[in-house]
């Protein structure tokens, strides 16, 4: 499992509230990657981070926003949730000559109500 | 938006018999990779085929790729019950860090 915990694994909040998840890995891997899972959309890629406090924008960063002060954790807040956000989220770290093949953490799953 | 698309988007078979899934995109890709997700898990990495690879073997897995008409396959010989789960490709185009997964495919083999 490449090292990764994520936490919490299951959260419900109530809109308009911050949220933060916790993606913590153990390896000392460069690049980190949220994704969220949605049915019908497969996995999409939300922020990715090639270093410490090194991050840029995937394909659906709106109302997302992500940190990296340590190697191993990686973070993602929602300043304030909204039900569009109730997903599947998971953490992944790459590996290999060219970062190509990605390993993913449990996943957490988040119910905004 | 999704770069690569599995078909079917379910398939049901029998224990013992071999399962196809194919993937296609649409823009020049330097890698391709086919990911497995049992229910409520985590994605794993299954196999790796580079633009410039025709066919690669891992176990009982079997993935083909022809880049000239932007498609792959993934074949699972021998399909057992545990095989049963969502299968994804996902392309890694100039960026290689990046990678772009389809919706997936439902696997469910039947005992």
């Amino acid at each position: 499992d490449a090292g990764i915990t994520q936490s919490p694994r299951h959260k419900v909040t109530e809109t308009g509230t911050p949220v933060t998840l916790r993606c913590h890995q153990t390896e000392n891997h460069r690049y980190m990657y949220w994704y969220r899972q949605d049915p019908g959309h497969g996995l999409r890629l939300i922020h990715y981070s090639y270093g410490v406090k090194d991050t840029d924008k995937g394909e659906v960063s709106d109302g997302y926003s992500v940190s990296r002060s340590k190697t191993e954790d990686f973070l993602l807040t929602l300043e304030s949730a909204t039900s569009s956000q109730t997903s599947v989220y998971f953490c992944a770290i790459s590996e290999g000559d060219y970062q190509e093949t990605q390993y993913f953490g449990p996943g957490t799953r988040l119910l905004v109500l | 938006s999704q770069q690569g698309e599995e078909d079917p988007q379910a398939l049901s078979i029998q224990e013992g018999e071999n399962a196809t899934m194919n993937c296609s995109y649409k823009t020049s890709i330097n890698n391709l990779q086919w990911y497995r997700q049992n229910s409520g898990r985590g994605l794993v990495h299954l196999i790796l085929i580079r633009s410039n690879e025709r066919e690669k073997h891992s176990g009982r897995l079997r993935v083909t790729l022809d880049t000239s008409k932007k498609s792959s396959s993934l074949l699972i010989t021998a399909s057992r019950a545990a095989d049963t789960a969502s299968y994804f490709c996902a392309t890694g185009g100039g960026s290689n860090y990046k990678l772009t997964f389809g919706k997936g495919t439902l696997l469910t083999v039947n005992p």
